[in-house]
């Protein structure tokens, strides 16, 4: 199995604040990775697809970068709606895997 | 709009079987494979397997073989989880998802283990 290793764990910013977050591959994934926002009770929304790839109606304000075994997620100017826990998730290869989650607080 | 609506919360005794439906639109059902999550209370994603619209393959998490069997009907562009033995681990919310990059998830369907 592919392990995903992600950081930080948590993590706390103000309105406006640059901020990015790391996850390892454990296995090289080229750019099978993709970036999941969740809220509380809500289900994952995908961010990110293909390392870099802006899924549609996603703010420009997050961008995903990265090859191989390490990838990062930033958002460029943190909004009050952007407070949530953050996962990336690698779908090269079978079992799909996650990283442990980012949760981003005020 | 790409969908996929599942059934709603449901709640069950140690023991008993679950199913949860997952209904499509706004894509080709057959064009990808239908992926199942669960998320226990406060933790993260667990990926349980996959099923094959296209010719009803499946593939399972090991660690749910012989308990899941999952399904689909393609006239109706809906799959379908079902798990058995459950035990109060098994409470979760169960999720469904499809697309190249497994970016379209369902809302998720809370089930409730308990005696």
């Amino acid at each position: 199995d592919i392990q995903i290793s992600q950081s930080p764990s948590s993590l706390s910013a103000s309105v406006g604040d640059r901020v990015t977050i790391t996850c390892r591959a454990s296995h090289g994934i080229t750019i099978y990775l993709a970036w999941f926002q969740q809220k509380p009770g809500k289900a994952p929304r995908c961010l990110i697809y293909g390392a870099s790839s802006l899924e549609s109606g996603v703010p420009s304000r997050f961008s995903g970068s990265g090859y191989g075994t390490d990838f990062t997620l930033t958002i460029s100017s943190l909004q009050p709606e952007d407070f949530a826990t953050y996962y990336c998730q690698q779908y090269i290869s079978y079992p799909i895997t996650f990283g442990q989650g980012t949760r981003l607080d005020i | 709009q790409v969908q996929l609506v599942q059934s709603g919360a449901e709640v069950k005794k140690p023991g008993a079987s679950m199913k949860v439906s997952c209904k499509a639109s706004g894509f080709t059902f057959t064009g990808f494979y239908i992926q199942w999550f669960r998320q226990a209370p406060g933790q993260g994603l667990q990926w349980m397997g996959w099923f094959n619209p296209n010719d009803g393959g499946t593939n399972y998490a090991q660690k749910f073989q012989g308990r899941v069997t999952m399904t689909g009907e393609t006239s109706i562009t809906t799959a379908y989880m079902e798990l058995d033995s459950l035990r109060s681990d098994d409470t979760a919310v169960y999720y469904c998802a499809s697309g190249g990059a497994v970016n379209y998830w369902g809302q998720g369907t809370l089930v409730t283990v308990s005696s």
